[in-house]
């Protein structure tokens, strides 16, 4: 059962205009969301998190947006530029050492 | 550059053949994570090392196994390889403390089984 969900495989965006991906959680232990982008052939690499008691937390074109009551987050990529181009995974752990927990991905496609 | 090193990249062994996966890291983290990702799958966690203490996923079947002889190096150990072992495998460390416990990965060791 998945715990983690990303339910868009893929998404084609306009370079310049906005990325928005989407992640879904089913755990009410988990405290803390993570983002991590993948090019092929490289390992995940980490891009921004946020604490459960948080709603928004923003890095340069990044901004993840937490809706605990519907279990439910988002990333915001504004504006989306070539080298965006990956797949993106949603994590969550409970805290402490605890591993993530990731969702399958979203190959996130920008066009120029 | 502080890092986390996988080999070999591409490792192609025979059904039943063992196969160990090494992973090294210069970043002195104390958790070491291993992750089995196939084709389309979200990356599933099979154990991890905090320090020398060794944790298994209830569900990470008997024919894997680890070792971390040290802080640097930690192996993952497949006994007897199956077809469904065919993955790509994730290292991965961290230095958990208050926040985000975010983990930094290698490359990955994509494992074939004929």
């Amino acid at each position: 059962d998945q715990q983690v969900k990303q339910n868009s495989p893929s998404l084609s965006v306009q370079e310049g205009r906005i990325s928005i991906l989407n992640c879904d959680y089913t755990n009410s232990m988990f405290d803390y969301f993570l983002w991590y982008k993948k090019y092929p052939a490289e390992g995940p690499t980490f891009l921004i998190s946020i604490s459960s008691i948080k709603d928004k937390n923003e890095d340069g074109r990044f901004t993840v947006f937490l809706n605990k009551s519907a279990k439910h987050l988002s990333l915001h990529i504004v504006p989306s530029q070539p080298g965006d181009s990956a797949v993106y995974f949603c994590a969550a752990h409970g805290g402490g050492a605890d591993g993530l927990t990731f969702g399958k991905g979203t190959h996130l496609i920008i066009q120029p | 550059d502080a890092m986390v090193i996988q080999n070999p990249r591409y490792q192609v062994t025979q059904f039943g053949k063992p196969v160990t996966l090494s992973c090294s890291q210069t970043l002195n983290h104390n958790v070491m994570y291993w992750y089995q990702q196939k084709s389309s799958q979200a990356p599933k966690l099979l154990f991890h090392y905090y320090d020398k203490d060794f944790n298994n996923e209830a569900d990470t079947p008997d024919n894997f196994q680890s070792r971390r002889p040290n802080t640097s190096f930690c192996f993952l150990d497949i006994r007897s390889p199956g077809l469904g072992d065919a993955a790509m495998y994730l290292c991965a460390t961290s230095a958990p403390a208050s926040g985000a416990n975010v983990l930094t990965f290698g490359a990955g060791s994509r494992l074939t089984v004929l």
